[in-house]
């Protein structure tokens, strides 16, 4: 099977401006969860999707959006870009056809984002 | 909100040494999972523990769960420069399945 891709992969923005980040899970996975990875705060949840439904949001500010396809491809979108934001944005998938205390998340190269 | 506390954040070693990183929580865990982060990479699964006082092991590496269920550590023994990379553990954050809680990781370097 082939892995969690994510467009693109590398990106620069300036402040105020917005973007937008891909996510195609695995085939047969249907709930993405995304991340934001920096050195100083670690890595972070962001949010996750199951079925096109935000399951999940992480202690993030209403910039950072998201949605999920039918197909369960996802989406992220941070409008307004501060210089903070400036990260490796990480998107997983899981597969939720094993025994509910299965949770492995397989995880995409990622996307890495400066903002100037 | 739910933490999980990882220690050391770097270690240093040689190449044949041994090499340990803890992870500890202050409250009881349903399970926590271990990944890899080589440098320039994205974290990578590795496993995951679920029962009180289980240890699992992948060759070289050892991974336990406290009985308690509040710490877990990952032991490598004889690292090797392939080693190189962040451990992180990582749990669930309480009702969720998809959302985890990454310790700040511990940054193995190994000297050849």
């Amino acid at each position: 099977k082939a892995g969690v891709t994510q467009t693109p992969r590398y990106l620069i923005k300036t402040r105020g401006q917005q973007v937008t980040l891909s996510c195609s899970p695995i085939s047969g996975h249907r709930s993405v969860s995304w991340y934001q990875q920096t050195p100083g705060q670690g890595l972070q949840f962001l949010f996750e999707y199951f079925s096109e439904t935000q399951r999940n949001k992480g202690n993030f500010p209403g910039r950072f959006s998201g949605r999920q396809f039918s197909n369960s491809r996802s989406e992220m979108n941070v409008s307004t870009l501060e210089l903070g934001d400036s990260a490796l944005y990480l998107c997983a998938s899981r597969t939720t056809l094993a025994a509910p205390s299965y949770n492995e998340q397989f995880f995409g190269p990622g996307t890495r984002l400066t903002v100037l | 909100g739910q933490q999980v506390m990882q220690i050391p954040q770097y270690q240093h070693v040689q190449e044949g040494e041994d090499f340990t990183t803890y992870c500890n929580s202050s409250t009881t865990l349903s399970n926590i999972q271990w990944y890899k982060q080589r440098p320039g990479g994205h974290p990578v699964f590795l496993i995951q523990l679920v029962k009180s006082g289980e240890v699992k092991k992948q060759k070289r590496l050892t991974f336990q769960f406290g009985e308690a269920k509040k710490n877990s550590s990952l032991h490598i023994t004889a690292t090797q420069t392939t080693d190189v990379g962040t451990y992180f553990c990582a749990v669930l954050l309480r009702g969720s399945q998809g959302n985890l809680i990454f310790g700040k990781g511990t940054k193995l370097s190994v000297k050849p």
